[in-house]
């Protein structure tokens, strides 16, 4: 039973606009979630994290977005650039050291 | 430079032989992780350890075992390998206790079971 879901395979952004990347979660008890962009060949690189007791944490170019109430959290990235391009992944914890992944989303930024 | 370190990128293996991934970190973490990556799957948890000699079941544990003797190394054993065990191998290390922080990954290891 997947826990953390990202229903977006694949999402295609002009380079320069927002990319929006969407999180589902199924468990009331994660406390903190992640992003993470994976190139291939490499392991994932963390990006981002949001406590549960926040609902805004921004970073650069990345802000995360968490709404409990709906158990849905979402990566934006302003203005998205061709290096953007990679799989994203969404990942939540329940307590401070077991973490759980989605299946992830491919980004591609178009020219 | 932090750095998680697996002992390969490639491994060529025979069903029914036991396996050994290895994994060092140098960042003095508590917590280390082992994951698999298989396409339309993501990434799923196998083990994890909180501490040196202890370990959590993850998501997917069987047909592994894990071994943490030393704080900076954490082992991945395939006790019998098979074919649906062929995958991409990642390892990760992170602060414990924190809340917060994300994990350093390895490079990760393409393991492929004949």
């Amino acid at each position: 039973d997947q826990q953390v879901k990202q229903n977006s395979p694949s999402l295609s952004v002009q380079e320069g606009r927002i990319s929006i990347l969407n999180c589902d979660y199924t468990n009331s008890m994660f406390d903190y979630f992640l992003w993470y962009k994976k190139y291939p060949a490499e392991g994932p690189t963390f990006l981002i994290s949001i406590s549960s007791i926040k609902d805004k944490n921004e970073d650069g170019r990345f802000t995360v977005f968490l709404n409990k109430s709906a158990k849905h959290l979402s990566l934006h990235i302003v203005p998205s650039q061709p290096g953007d391009s990679a799989v994203y992944f969404c990942a939540a914890s329940e307590r401070d050291d077991k973490i759980i992944f989605g299946k992830g989303t491919r980004l591609h930024i178009l020219p | 430079d932090v750095k998680v370190t697996q002992s390969s990128r490639y491994l060529v293996k025979r069903t029914g032989e036991k396996v050994f991934l290895e994994c060092v970190q140098d960042m003095d973490h508590e917590n280390m992780f082992w994951y698999r990556q298989d396409p339309g799957l993501g990434l799923r948890l196998i083990y994890f350890s909180y501490d040196v000699k202890m370990k959590e079941k993850g998501d997917i544990p069987e047909g592994y075992s894990v071994s943490r003797e030393k704080k900076e190394r954490f082992s991945l054993i395939l006790e019998s390998a098979s074919t649906n065990q062929t995958s991409m191998y990642l390892c990760a290390s992170r602060v414990g206790g924190t809340g917060g922080g994300g994990q350093f990954f390895g490079p990760g290891t393409r393991l492929t079971v004949l």
